[in-house]
């Protein structure tokens, strides 16, 4: 079956510092990609996705890359800000093995940038 | 902009009691979903459906229940809450052949 695992927090950095959130996969067929956010008493916010191989998402300076050989994607930024403090969830969706459109996500990890 | 509403946002509700969670979208998306988070922010899949008269469980079983007779509306009843239905529900929508789905703002429920 269908499973993302990613890398677990609490993760907290300093303002401008560089963030690295991994994320794997395991799917059946060929699985879009995608990162949502979570800020604190909300819902989840699409960021970016990637839709094959070899895509790049990038959103608000956050980027992903769709690397179909090592079966990853994982988000990075180059300098955080406090803005950025939020929950972050990796998500698989494929069409096919009976998925029917859902989207399997990982644990999710908790980002805290301080000032 | 993603138009997917929640209501009520906070209820807090002795045990017993029956509610209903309220979710709607103006987008006109055929799929809507229905989320549990638990306090360690996992997300778990417990209801969805297809389009008007078409609902499905979900990968963790619940005893609530759903109905969609109106493309718009997905509403999620508890007949008799519990202190173990204390959690957070999300609920999203998508259209058919898009990849995106949409979530509302929650409803944090809290059973006394």
């Amino acid at each position: 079956g269908n499973s993302v695992t990613q890398m677990e927090g609490p993760v907290t950095l300093s303002e401008e510092a560089f963030l690295t959130i991994n994320c794997t996969y395991t799917a059946t067929g060929y699985p879009s990609l995608f990162w949502y956010v979570q800020y604190p008493g909300e819902g989840l916010q699409l960021l970016l996705k990637a839709t094959k191989a070899d895509d790049k998402g990038s959103n608000k300076g956050f980027e992903a890359t769709y690397r179909k050989e090592t079966t990853s994607f994982h988000l990075e930024k180059g300098s955080v800000q406090v803005s950025d403090s939020a929950v972050y969830f990796c998500a698989l969706r494929t069409n096919s093995g009976g998925s029917n459109y859902k989207l399997t996500f990982g644990k999710g990890t908790l980002l805290t940038v301080n000032p | 902009e993603a138009d997917i509403y929640q209501t009520p946002r906070y209820l807090v509700i002795g045990t017993g009691k029956k509610i209903t969670l309220e979710c709607s979208q103006t987008m006109g998306h055929d799929k809507m979903y229905w989320y549990q988070q638990d306090p360690g922010m996992e997300l778990h899949l417990i209801h969805y459906s297809y389009g008007v008269n078409s609902t499905e469980k979900g990968d963790l079983s619940s005893e609530s229940t759903v109905s969609r007779i109106r493309t718009e509306h997905f509403p999620l009843t508890l007949e008799s809450a519990r202190p173990s239905h204390t959690s957070q529900y999300l609920c999203a929508s998508s259209q058919t052949y898009t990849d995106t789905q949409y979530f509302g703002p929650g409803t944090r429920l809290t059973v006394l």
